[in-house]
């Protein structure tokens, strides 16, 4: 069963500086996505990034990107030059075949 | 192009009565998955469909609550009866299962149920 860790409840960071969430999973399969999605206040679940697992190059949308470590099975999120606007709950999520597994979450906090 | 649309936004009910969330996905799509979340137990997957077939309803909580996918462009979640504890926000999603795809669900705006 493919399971997905997020050890860190909350973070903050200053705007305009740089963080990084935390993710780890378990998975027997060599073939799968990651991804990480944001859920501001408004509850909408949004898309931030998506990882092949078969691609060794880490994925890069504009502010955000990540690192991927296929044989420690971690995939962080960096965001930089974080704006007030990437405060949200954050989750690391993979899927394998359609079975898309969640993890708790990490909030963001954004301080000004 | 229109993304999963859900309906109602916001649901206020009393115990007892029957609560019907209704869930449009993206067309293309044939993969529907239906999930609540509440800040104790996060989000969690209730059941999905493939090709309007039910695949994993294992967690749907009690016979209390239903899914039904009549066809590829509409599903429902049925509560009967409801009680507090459904309060919660529920999502649905969407995918493209197979190839081409990008692995990736879309989700719905959610509805919030509250129970009273």
């Amino acid at each position: 069963a493919q399971t997905v860790t997020q050890s860190q409840p909350e973070m903050s960071v200053q705007e305009a500086e740089t963080v990084t969430l935390s993710c780890t999973y378990d998975t027997s399969e060599s073939d799968y996505y990651l991804f990480w999605y944001k859920q501001p206040p408004s509850r909408q679940m949004i898309l931030v990034i998506r990882q092949e697992a078969y691609k060794q190059q880490n994925a890069t949308e504009n502010r955000f990107s990540v690192n991927f470590q296929k044989a420690a099975k971690s995939f962080s999120l960096k965001i930089s030059d974080s704006q007030l606007g990437d405060a949200a709950m954050y989750f690391c999520a993979s899927n394998y075949g359609q079975n898309f597994v969640f993890g708790p979450g990490t909030r963001l906090s954004v301080l000004p | 192009d229109a993304g999963v649309i859900q309906s109602p936004r916001h649901e206020v009910t009393e115990m007892g009565q029957e609560v019907t969330l209704r869930c449009k996905p993206i067309s293309g799509h044939n993969s529907l998955f239906w999930y609540r979340q509440t800040m104790m137990r996060g989000l969690e997957l209730l059941i999905y469909f493939n090709n309007n077939v039910p695949i994993d309803d294992s967690g749907m909580p009690e016979d209390r609550f239903s899914a039904k996918m009549p066809n590829a462009s509409f599903s429902t979640l049925k509560i009967q009866p409801s009680e507090p504890r459904d309060s919660a926000v529920y999502f649905c999603a969407s995918s493209l299962y197979g190839l081409p795809n990008t692995g990736e669900l879309f989700f719905g705006e959610g509805s919030r149920l509250t129970v009273l």
